[in-house]
């Protein structure tokens, strides 16, 4: 049993370059999350997703896009990637609304651009 | 604007003594939130959980409580282990689902 898994786990992209982040779950959730994690801030929610092919904006949005075409996937996308979009990534998954409230984390996936 | 404010960075203990972590919120809408670990190089851990209609939630050597009127969570574990030795996040939500989270507190468990 796999979990969360993030693909890739680290990155570095120069400005303006385009890439996708891969979170799989294999625990038959119905809730994904996408989340960012800086320096001195907590981690802060940038897309969810409540049901394939449903999506919804979290608190820092701008920037990014997401896709969930698949019940186990959620992909996050940078069109064009900047200095600011430098951070850890994390995706999570939550079985849903009337479960114990706690997600299940992927290891991360730490970007950089240059 | 910090919806979840963690004020101590980091925390030391002595194994086997009480670690209190301790969380403040500011949105009074909020009526759930959880606790996270976080080992260096992994994802967060789900810990424990409290909704606004309890003041305290038991799970082994953890404990949340909750004080509604001060906006004001906190974590006790008892005894503290070297391997509790990671930061803690709370986090808040007022929907069950966009949870708002604080920056952590690195707690040591000095053996």
């Amino acid at each position: 049993n796999a979990g969360v898994t993030q693909t890739p786990k680290f990155r570095v992209l120069k400005t303006g370059q385009s890439m996708t982040l891969l979170c799989a779950q294999d625990m038959n959730h119905e809730y994904m999350y996408w989340y960012r994690q800086d320096p001195g801030m907590g981690l802060r929610l940038i897309h969810y997703s409540v049901g394939e092919g449903t999506t919804a904006k979290g608190e820092v949005p701008d920037g990014y896009n997401v896709s969930r075409l698949k019940k186990q996937n959620f992909l996050l996308g940078l069109e064009s990637a900047a200095p600011s979009q430098t951070s850890v990534y994390f995706c999570a998954s939550r079985r849903d609304m009337t479960a114990n409230y706690g997600y299940t984390f992927g290891s991360g996936t730490r970007l950089t651009v240059v | 604007d910090q919806q979840v404010k963690q004020n101590s960075p980091s925390l030391s203990v002595q194994e086997g003594r009480i670690s209190i972590l301790n969380c403040d919120y500011t949105n009074s809408m909020f009526d759930y939130f959880l606790w996270y670990k976080k080992y260096p190089a992994e994802g967060p851990t789900f810990l424990i959980s409290i909704s606004s209609i309890k003041d305290k939630n038991e799970d082994g050597r953890f404990t949340v409580f909750l004080n509604k009127s001060a906006k004001h969570l906190s974590l006790h574990i008892v005894p503290s282990q070297p391997g509790d030795s990671a930061v803690y996040f709370c986090a808040g939500s007022n929907t069950g689902n966009q949870f708002y989270f604080g920056t952590g507190t690195s707690l040591t468990v000095i053996p």
